[in-house]
């Protein structure tokens, strides 16, 4: 399977800890895209990056969430003392060098801070 | 500011019915793109379709259509003779084709359309 791949598909934390998501995308991909999906809503974007370079963050990411993409290749998303307003759905997308082009979802890391 | 909505917040409909799920957007670019994902009970999103702000020609792809209105800001998608397969969460998105933005995608909120055998 060459889709997106996110891990872990659940992370259950208590308030105040760090918690540390993984997204590989389609290898081929340069773009690589976070966003966060709370119950009844659409998927809100949070930040994005062409190759390694992260070129725009949400005013949603906070000072307590960092992304990193080493390499140009998988991403990581840290939340660092983690809130009970963090709860939710954290999906990675990507796509090629055109950001019109259309974004591949991975499976989503659910997110619930006890 | 760009923004998309879906009024139908939900919709059920028994098998082979056609139903048809409203998107209206508002934007001040002149070039944008538009999309359809469906989001189905196993929760990853799918694409469906991207149209960009030029093309107003109607789309039609099997069972599905989609209905560009730059007129009235709209972009409906018809599902003739429904499944019960395409019970699912609907989301119409929107995005820049320049700038900074470009590639960010501003989604609705999801139209839930459950299909009724």
């Amino acid at each position: 399977d060459t889709g997106v791949s996110q891990d872990p598909r659940h992370k259950i934390t208590k308030r105040g800890q760090n918690v540390t998501f993984r997204c590989d995308p389609i290898s081929e991909h340069n773009r690589l895209y976070w966003y966060r999906q709370t119950l009844g809503q659409g998927p809100e974007f949070l930040t994005y990056f062409q190759n390694e370079a992260q070129l725009e963050k949400s005013r949603l990411l906070s000072d307590r969430f960092s992304a990193e993409r080493p390499k140009g290749s998988f991403s990581t998303l840290e939340i660092q003392r983690t809130e009970q307003g963090d709860s939710a759905m954290y999906l990675c997308a990507s796509s090629d060098f055109q950001g019109f082009n259309e974004q591949y979802f991975g499976p989503g890391t659910r997110l619930t801070v006890t | 500011a760009q923004k998309v909505t879906q009024a139908q917040t939900e919709i059920s409909v028994v098998e082979k019915e056609d139903v048809t799920l409203d998107c209206v957007y508002e934007t001040r670019d002149t070039t944008y793109y538009l999309f359809w994902y469906k989001q189905p009970p196993s929760g990853e999103l799918v694409f469906l379709i991207r149209r960009n702000s030029f093309d107003e020609q109607n789309e039609i792809s099997g069972r599905y259509s989609w209905n560009f209105q730059k007129s009235t800001s709209s972009f409906n998608f018809t599902i003739t003779a429904s499944q019960v397969v395409d019970s699912a969460v609907y989301f119409c998105a929107l995005t820049p084709a320049y700038g900074g933005s470009q590639g960010n995608l501003i989604f609705g909120k999801g139209t839930k359309l459950s299909v009724k055998p």
